[in-house]
């Protein structure tokens, strides 16, 4: 098995909805990965976690709450999101954390819009 | 802080053509990574290069690593509508603990 999968793949969600993006990968990796990406911008790094233990945290605001249950799996949390999060929300994992070989295997994302 | 720049930011090619995009940065860089991306797809991985002056091949794709590990670039060759898509190259940083990603370089390939 070589993909990532997220679910759902579209969500529309109201300013005061809590609501939560999914991400698995039986690759065996031990990184995984948020990015945030908006139209025809470059992904944007928003979580990084290496052996199930968050190692970087870009500043996100605190409506966003990552959560990595396990190995293979990896959630964020939405709580009280603005319209201006509406994006395209895309995880990723890599082998390794970032010292050792590190490309990274995207998801096919979560297409966010925040009403 | 450091920033990773990619020119051109669109490039229109007729089918056949070759194509090059370039990739800068403001630092030296550990490693650097080369992905693809369909218009409504995701980012695809396509290869990394680690070496000062390193040259790979994929087919019709060369990509080259400068001799400062501050540059990079794609070329394809004979470029095919399959080619169509968001180029980014990603940075690896010294202090290896993220990659910084281009602003990228969107190929349209005329028919």
């Amino acid at each position: 098995d070589t993909e990532v999968t997220q679910t759902p793949k579209h969500l529309v969600m109201g300013m005061t909805n809590k609501k939560s993006l999914k991400c698995e990968q039986h690759m065996g990796h031990r990184a995984m990965y948020w990015y945030k990406q908006k139209a025809k911008k470059p992904p944007e790094l928003m979580f990084v976690y290496s052996y199930e233990k968050l190692s970087i945290n870009e500043s996100v605001p605190s409506r966003f709450s990552p959560e990595c249950p396990n190995s293979s799996l990896l959630n964020l949390h939405l709580h009280a999101l603005q319209p201006e999060d509406s994006a395209l929300y895309l995880c990723a994992s890599s082998p390794r954390p970032l010292r050792a070989s590190n490309e990274q295997y995207f998801g096919p994302g979560t297409r966010l819009t925040v009403t | 802080g450091q920033q990773v720049m990619q020119i051109p930011q669109y490039q229109h090619v007729q089918e056949g053509e070759d194509f090059t995009t370039y990739c800068n940065s403001s630092t030296t860089l550990s490693n650097i990574q080369w992905y693809k991306q369909r218009p409504g797809g995701h980012p695809v991985f396509l290869i990394q290069l680690v070496k000062s002056g390193e040259v790979k091949k994929q087919k019709r794709l060369t990509f080259q690593f400068g001799e400062a590990k501050k540059n990079s670039s794609l070329h394809i060759t004979a470029t095919q509508t399959t080619d169509v898509g968001t180029y980014f190259c990603a940075g690896l940083r010294t202090s290896y603990d993220k990659v910084i990603f281009g602003p990228g370089t969107s190929l349209s390939v005329i028919p």
